[in-house]
């Protein structure tokens, strides 16, 4: 079975612009989760995706928004971009939600902002 | 609000064993996993433990305390490749996910 796959794996933008990231869950899948993950810092939720609805939100500014395509597929999108979100952007998906979540994760976008 | 505190960094040599702590505050608590990252990589997932006990997988184990709030990983017989992140997450009462901020082990001849 494929993995979670995510495009692109780098990319590079400048202040005030704005980003899309997608993720490609293992198939079956229909949860899909996003995480920012920078140095020291561990990884933030960003939200939850499950059949097209989001089910969960972290702490992040509206800037940061997303959404999940019929086919479990999900995309990420950040605008206005700012020098800190730089990061690496991860996917995760899962079979399920809720109680147990086993989480499957991408590559990760390395997104650097200049 | 939620928290999680784990040590940020552990070195040991090989064939030693390593124990990570991980303390945690969160209003809703359904479980405790935890997930290995190496360098460049993504994380991928180790362990999952809902009721208090023990968990072995092989050279690892993680144990949870619900009434202490507290649990650890158990890295036995530790090799080179064992080098790498460690993260503690909870699924808290509404499935979401949170990390804590990892901690670095460094295994050493």
């Amino acid at each position: 079975k494929a993995g979670v796959t995510q495009t692109p794996r780098y990319l590079i933008k400048t202040r005030g612009q704005q980003v899309t990231l997608s993720c490609s869950p293992i198939s079956g899948h229909r949860s899909v989760s996003w995480y920012q993950q920078t140095p020291g810092q561990g990884l933030q939720f960003l939200f939850e995706y499950f059949s097209e609805t989001q089910r969960n939100k972290g702490n992040f500014p509206g800037r940061f928004s997303g959404r999940q395509f019929s086919n479990s597929r999900s995309e990420m999108n950040v605008s206005t971009l700012e020098l800190g979100d730089s990061a690496l952007y991860l996917c995760a998906s899962s079979a399920r939600t809720g109680s147990y979540n086993e989480q499957f994760f991408g590559p990760g976008t390395r997104l650097t902002v200049l | 609000g939620q928290s999680l505190e784990q040590p940020s960094e552990v070195t040991a040599v090989e064939g030693a064993i390593v124990q990570i702590n991980c303390t945690y505050q969160t209003s809703g608590f359904y479980g405790l996993s935890w997930y290995q990252q190496h360098d460049g990589g993504a994380p991928t997932f180790l362990s999952y433990n809902a009721l208090d006990g023990l968990e072995e997988t092989g050279r690892f184990s993680s144990f949870l305390s619900r009434s202490d709030s507290y649990g650890y990983l158990l890295l036995q017989e530790l090799q080179m490749k064992d080098s790498a992140s460690y993260f503690c997450a909870i699924t808290d009462s509404w499935g979401k996910l949170q990390f804590g901020a990892g901690t670095q082990v460094v295994v050493t001849p």
